[in-house]
């Protein structure tokens, strides 16, 4: 698991504040990817960056955005959030996005408090 | 399309018993499936994945996991439960066909709370 980091662990915020999630993977992947986990519901995919583009975003409203300075960072700016965005948010890596056999290793996650 | 289905939210399962932790899925063409596991606050661990090859999976931990293409199941097993394996349980598919055609998301079933019972 520490080949995949996230900070802040724990993020109680305002929906007036703006904030800003931190991933970062030592694995030497090249494909990152943010998840929002809600309690008794499937995994949600929000986002996928390839080699530094974006190549994926499943219709994430726009108080979220992503940004991905390099392979090894992926940063997710957050503003205005409503309650119901409160979740647990995954941040994972792979060899590729392409790849389809390649597995994915997830950080631990940013739980993220929205009052 | 391409989903999964884990039927099971809970599975309760004594110390020293087998377990099974019930998966099944849809898919176009053939199906990448992988297992993974969540500890309390941490993220998704990789447990196993099938490709190709012999359909029974082994994995991390003396997990286990068989492909049956006919009943499209992708069960997770252990002989031997562990109170460590305590835990949630995701299993996940990608389309082989749109895998390699394109950007294809890997997707999640639900997951299955294993608990074990000392």
């Amino acid at each position: 698991e520490t080949g995949v980091t996230q900070t802040p662990r724990h993020l109680v915020m305002g929906m007036t504040n703006k904030k800003s999630l931190k991933c970062e993977q030592h694995l030497g992947h090249n494909a990152m990817y943010w998840y929002k986990q809600s309690a008794k519901k499937p995994l949600e995919l929000m986002f996928v960056y390839s080699l530094e583009e974006r190549v994926e975003n499943n219709s994430v409203p726009s108080r979220f955005s992503p940004e991905c300075p390099n392979s090894s960072h992926l940063f997710l700016h957050l503003h205005t959030l409503q309650p119901e965005d409160s979740a647990l948010y995954l941040c994972a890596s792979s060899q590729g996005d392409r790849g389809p056999s390649y597995e994915q290793y997830f950080g631990p996650g940013t739980r993220l408090t929205v009052t | 399309a391409q989903s999964v289905a884990q039927p099971e939210d809970q599975v309760n399962v004594a110390e020293g018993n087998p377990l099974t932790v019930k998966c099944t899925y849809s898919v176009s063409g053939n199906p990448y499936l992988f297992w993974y596991v969540q500890y309390p606050n941490r993220g998704l661990q990789f447990l196993l994945k099938y490709i190709t090859g012999d359909n029974l999976v082994k994995g991390s931990y003396g997990f286990e996991a068989e492909f049956n293409k006919s009943q499209t199941s992708f069960h997770l097993k252990k002989p031997s439960a562990l109170v460590s394996d305590s835990a949630l349980y995701f299993c996940a598919v990608r389309d082989m066909i749109t895998a390699t055609s394109g950007n294809t998301p890997l997707v999640f079933g639900k997951g299955t709370r294993l608990s074990v019972i000392a």
